[in-house]
């Protein structure tokens, strides 16, 4: 079975700053990954996802991960944040192949960003 | 396109009362899920269905049943709630494998608002 570890578990940063949340996961085989976001009182959005291809993956507002196959990590990125990204941010993995997408989700990273 | 509905969106339930979280779907997708979210503990799933008449347990099932009577509706029951089924619970959907190309391993979930339960 497949694990995902965020270790970053609360990170506070002030507006304009850099942005690098830490995602591993475990499994042998070829994975999917994804990044969520939870907007404070709202449900799960898809922020990007992986599947193959450039291993570094371009999502929306300015979010962006990288793929390292060699360190089973899927680091979340953006070069200056704002304050609107205060967020939980989770890191999700899936196995290819099953009967479903079932993903297996980490313990999430709070973002929170000061003005 | 209303997406992924679920409701309530808050209750408050005694311990060993029971309870039907509801969610429905108005995009076809045959693919549905059940996740409990507890406090730094991520998403765990709770149980899937991969369409109507299907349904098999994820992660954490203990406690919960549910049925897929049709490809719209996934409700979740809770038979004797207990404390430790306080949560947050998201319901969500993805497409059809083979759909427009589309892979249920690599399609995002769409989730409900969900569900806050309280059982006390």
């Amino acid at each position: 079975a497949q694990s995902v570890s965020q270790h970053n578990h609360h990170v506070i940063l002030s507006e304009a700053a850099s942005l690098e949340l830490g995602c591993n996961y475990s499994y042998g085989g070829t994975v999917n990954l994804f990044w969520y976001v939870q907007y404070p009182g709202q449900h799960l959005q898809l922020l990007l996802k992986y599947f193959s291809g450039d291993p570094l993956v371009k999502g929306i507002k300015g979010f962006e991960a990288e793929f390292i196959k060699s360190k089973f990590s899927f680091n979340l990125r953006k070069p200056s944040v704002q304050w609107s990204d205060t967020a939980e941010y989770f890191c999700a993995v899936n196995a290819r192949g099953g009967t479903a997408s079932k993903l297996t989700f980490g313990t999430g990273t709070r973002l929170q960003v000061t003005l | 396109n209303a997406g992924v509905t679920q409701t309530p969106k808050f209750r408050i339930l005694k311990i060993g009362q029971s309870m039907t979280l509801q969610c429905t779907q108005d995009m076809n997708h045959n693919y549905m899920y059940w996740y409990r979210q507890d406090p730094g503990m991520g998403l765990k799933l709770i149980y899937y269905s991969v369409g109507a008449g299907i349904t098999d347990k994820g992660e954490v099932p203990n406690g919960y049943n549910v049925s897929r009577s049709t490809t719209e509706d996934f409700p979740l029951r809770l038979e004797l709630a207990a404390p430790s089924q306080t949560s947050v619970y998201f319901c969500a959907s993805t497409p059809t494998p083979g759909d427009r190309g589309i892979s249920s391993y690599n399609s995002p979930l769409h989730f409900g608002n969900g569900t806050r339960l309280t059982v006390t």
